[in-house]
């Protein structure tokens, strides 16, 4: 069990651009979420895989925001075309059957 | 809609005082699961427990304690004889039951420090 892992830690980009992320869950679990959390905020849902099937997105997701989860194992969250509101921790969480949820360290999303 | 309140932003306590986090709920599920995460200065959110609704049983692990009532739509933590490494923010967190209820919704969290 090596946890969930996420890359990269830490990005800045420029408003406009477009960047990618990507989580690998710990290997045996079938759900994984992604989850924003801005400064002194709570984190907040943004979308939920069970395997390969995307079953929830957040109506914080807007359409500049895409999730995939090809073959059930690594994740990707993209963002395109960014916005200095963008600019989050994004964390990953996965689990085995919904009952706890083990994070990631999150991506640090910096928009200048 | 479910909410989760941590009215208390910020404590400070001397070591090997005990310090109680308060989270209160609301939610129009009949049933659901609170949760306890910690998150160190690493980041990395930590599972602490989970409760199901219908368990209002309190529970000690070690120096952590919760007192679950239902009554009050309370879920109280409290560290006893505190320690430095409890030093993190902790999130209190509220989920529904049922296939499809995935989301956990977060309080704002209470950021606790622990004085040497």
């Amino acid at each position: 069990d090596t946890g969930v892992s996420q890359d990269p830690r830490h990005k800045i980009t420029k408003r406009g651009q477009n960047v990618t992320f990507r989580c690998d869950p710990i290997s045996e679990h079938n759900r994984l979420y992604w989850y924003r959390q801005t400064l002194g905020q709570g984190p907040e849902f943004l979308t939920y895989f069970q395997n390969e099937a995307q079953l929830e997105k957040s109506r914080l997701l807007s359409d500049r925001f895409s999730a995939e989860r090809p073959k059930g194992s690594f994740s990707t969250l993209e963002i395109q075309r960014t916005e200095q509101g963008d600019s989050a921790m994004y964390l990953c969480a996965s689990s085995f059957g919904g009952e706890k949820l083990f994070f990631g360290s999150g991506t640090q999303l910096s928009v200048l | 809609a479910q909410k989760v309140t941590q009215a208390q932003t910020e404590i400070s306590v001397v070591e090997k005082e005990d310090v109680t986090l308060d989270c209160v709920y609301e939610t129009r599920d009949t049933t659901y699961y609170l949760f306890w995460y910690k998150q160190p200065p690493s980041g990395e959110l930590v599972f602490l427990i989970r409760r199901n609704s219908f368990d209002e049983q309190n529970e000690i692990s070690g120096r952590y304690s919760w007192n679950f009532q239902k009554s009050t739509s309370s879920f109280n933590f409290t560290i006893t004889a505190s320690q430095v490494v409890d030093s993190a923010v902790y999130f209190c967190a509220l989920r529904g039951t049922g296939f499809g209820n995935e989301k956990l919704t977060f309080g704002t969290g209470t950021r606790l420090t622990i004085i040497p």
